[in-house]
């Protein structure tokens, strides 16, 4: 257990639908980082966010955003989903920046 | 071409085996991590290194900066090793991590 906790932990639903993913980062950790992991393209980073501040961008998706809470839980919003959106979505945080990263278990989003 | 790459995709062991998994990345970092993806989908981070060489029980990761390869070793291997290991390289000043595909390694009793 990597002290990350992710909700919900399957969620299905159907195209053009919103969902929010919601992380809780390890006691302390002031990082918070978002991953998605599906079959065709691996695992991509998809945004970084430290102490309430977004500080570094990826491959993520205009249709989906983020924000980190003054008590440091995270939650990415994904909204006009689409199929290809079915995906593992991992959160990660770490102490600081630059330091190794816990994960936490995964949300299975499938699209129908 | 991607920019972080692994070698082999697969590999099947026998219980006892000394395995080597095999990263090459092609940007400047300033880091790589070592994570492994259990079957049930759980990632663990095994190692982050800069540089040299480092050790937790059965596993050793080691870097060659100069080379742009990074290796990790399971000495005397067990079929709970067996997983998906993926090596993710971070750029200089960068929290952004790239991801090589990963290696399937199978561990049989």
């Amino acid at each position: 257990d990597s002290g990350v906790t992710q909700t919900p932990k399957h969620l299905i639903t159907a195209t053009g639908q919103r969902v929010t993913l919601r992380c809780s980062p390890r006691s302390g950790d002031l990082s918070v980082y978002w991953y998605q992991q599906s079959l065709d393209q691996g695992l991509q980073f998809l945004i970084h966010y430290y102490n309430g501040e977004e500080r570094a961008k990826g491959n993520i998706l205009e249709r989906f955003s983020a924000q980190q809470f003054p008590d440091l839980h995270s939650e990415l919003n994904l909204s006009s989903l689409e199929l290809g959106d079915s995906a593992l979505y991992f959160c990660a945080s770490s102490v600081r920046m630059y330091n190794e990263q816990f994960f936490g278990p995964g949300t299975r989003l499938t699209v129908l | 071409k991607n920019e972080v790459e692994q070698s082999p995709q697969n590999l099947t062991a026998q219980e006892g085996e000394f395995i080597t998994i095999n990263c090459s990345y092609s940007v400047g970092i300033s880091a790589l991590h070592w994570l492994q993806q259990h079957p049930g989908g759980g990632i663990v981070s095994l190692f982050m290194l800069s540089s040299g060489k480092k050790k937790h029980g059965r596993l050793i990761a080691t870097i060659n900066i100069q080379e742009k390869h990074s290796s990790l070793h399971i000495t005397a291997s067990h079929p709970r090793d067996s997983a998906v290991y993926i090596c993710a390289a971070r750029g200089g000043g960068s929290e952004k991590l790239v991801f090589g595909k990963g290696m399937k390694l199978t561990v049989n009793p």
